[in-house]
């Protein structure tokens, strides 16, 4: 089976901190994603990767970075935590090609910044 | 842009009810149509899926049909059981690229 883990099931952390998010998988995927999910606005897509060493924008990534030094590790970073980045966060990896279409998620991190 | 609309909740159902979960969807092409369920606690799951019009996902008992006449995907079942009681995405993923792009839950509880 697929696993994709992610560092911690919850965080809280102070207005300011800066915020690491660590999500590995195990099924040598190339594609990695981080959305965040919050109620009555469903999963909002913030980065993604395709391989080693590349990001791409998704539709919410202001406030965010992020880092694929290893194909099966992708890290999400608050640079300085913000009461409006309170939220669930849930990364999901799939493999390239036609199966590309299944992405397989992590258990999420809930996160709270006082 | 490419987008998912569903009904909104909360679902309340009495054991054995029907489900019904609607979704539509806006996309240029022909996008492929995902459910995916999220228990409590955990991340989300892929419950079906169905990549070209007038197919028709199953899995669990759940069954989807990708209506491309009326851009719609809703997820059904016979007969629901307590364990059924989860939060319900509809997603798709546009012919052009990689992004999913999610609705935003329907929450669905199952009273005995």
């Amino acid at each position: 089976d697929v696993k994709v883990t992610q560092s911690s099931r919850y965080l809280v952390k102070r207005t300011g901190e800066k915020v690491f998010l660590e999500c590995v998988q195990d099924m040598d995927h190339e594609n990695m994603f981080w959305y965040r999910q919050d109620p009555g606005l469903g999963l909002r897509l913030i980065y993604f990767s395709y391989d080693v060493k590349m990001k791409e924008k998704g539709d919410i990534p202001e406030g965010y970075s992020v880092s694929r030094e290893k194909k099966e590790r992708f890290s999400l970073i608050l640079e300085s935590a913000s009461t409006n980045q309170t939220s669930m966060y849930l990364c999901a990896s799939s493999p390239s090609g036609l199966a590309k279409e299944t992405q397989y998620f992590g258990p999420g991190t809930r996160l709270l910044v006082l | 842009g490419d987008s998912v609309t569903q009904m909104e909740g909360p679902v309340t159902l009495s054991e054995e009810a029907f489900l019904t979960i609607n979704c539509t969807y806006t996309a240029t092409g022909y996008p492929s149509l995902f459910w995916y369920v999220q228990y409590p606690g955990e991340g989300l799951q892929l419950l079906l899926k169905a990549t070209k019009a007038d197919d028709k996902g199953s899995n669990k008992g759940f069954e989807a049909t990708y209506r491309k006449e009326t851009t719609s995907f809703h997820l059904e079942k016979g007969s629901v059981q307590v364990s059924d009681s989860a939060v319900y995405f509809c997603a798709l993923l546009s012919n052009t690229g990689n992004q999913f792009y999610f609705g935003t839950g329907t929450s669905l509880t199952v009273i005995p």
